[in-house]
């Protein structure tokens, strides 16, 4: 599975949109983007996933570059609640995945007053 | 709304003793995991089950056991406790047509002295 780096924390401010960005140059062909977060003492959340079309949801967009070799994740306007570790694993996503995640040490994104 | 339930958030107990750790998912899953969380060592999978009375193991299965009598329900078992299995616990569960798009359980933080 293609390793991805992420940096290790970011800040944002209330109200403007956060942008986590997350390095896959290893990437196959047919490995999914997927991002996670995990709030302070919960469990981690799905958040998205894409291929390499962009994807929005109620939570978040994903932007994949055109070589999917990076990625990014837009909150669009952050909150103090989307204070977090963000995580992008890469995974093949086909019938008969084992479908072990494996997280990274992801990005710690504090959203500030 | 999707849920992932664990039965203790917290909970201590002695070093040999035989402990349970329930996970009950409402969302008619057939896959569901058993993660545990350590600082620095990110989440590693014990144990995952793809259909009721069937389980497979993961990274670190030593020391734990499962058991999945119904569709809803995922169960570990420490058989005698020890104290390097002082963790944050963590049920997951998905579909098997999207088995990385994992719903998480609130986490038991387990501390075994």
């Amino acid at each position: 599975d293609a390793k991805t780096t992420q940096p290790t924390s970011m800040d944002c401010a209330e109200g403007r949109a956060a942008n986590l960005p997350c390095n896959h140059s290893t990437i196959s062909g047919n490995e999914y983007v997927y991002w996670y977060r995990q709030i302070h003492s919960q469990g981690p959340q799905y958040i998205i996933h894409g291929l390499k079309n962009n994807e929005t949801n109620e939570m978040a967009s994903l932007i994949i570059t055109e070589d999917r070799k990076s990625s990014t994740l837009i909150l669009p306007h952050a909150t103090l609640r989307d204070t977090a570790v963000y995580y992008c694993i890469v995974r093949v996503d086909e019938g008969g995945s084992q479908g072990n995640l494996i997280f990274g040490k992801g990005t710690k994104l504090s959203v500030k007053p | 709304d999707v849920k992932v339930t664990q039965s203790s958030r917290y909970l201590v107990k002695r070093t040999g003793e035989k402990v349970f750790l329930e996970c009950v998912q409402d969302m008619d899953h057939e896959n569901m995991f058993w993660y545990r969380q350590d600082p620095g060592l990110g989440l590693r999978l014990i144990y995952f089950s793809y259909d009721v009375k069937m389980k497979e193991k993961g990274d670190i299965p030593e020391g734990y056991s499962v058991s999945r009598e119904k569709k809803e329900r995922f169960s570990l078992i420490l058989e005698s406790a020890s104290t390097n299995q002082t963790s944050m616990y963590l049920c997951a569960s998905s579909s098997p047509d999207r088995p990385y798009e994992q719903y998480f359980g609130p986490g038991t933080r387990l501390t075994v002295t």
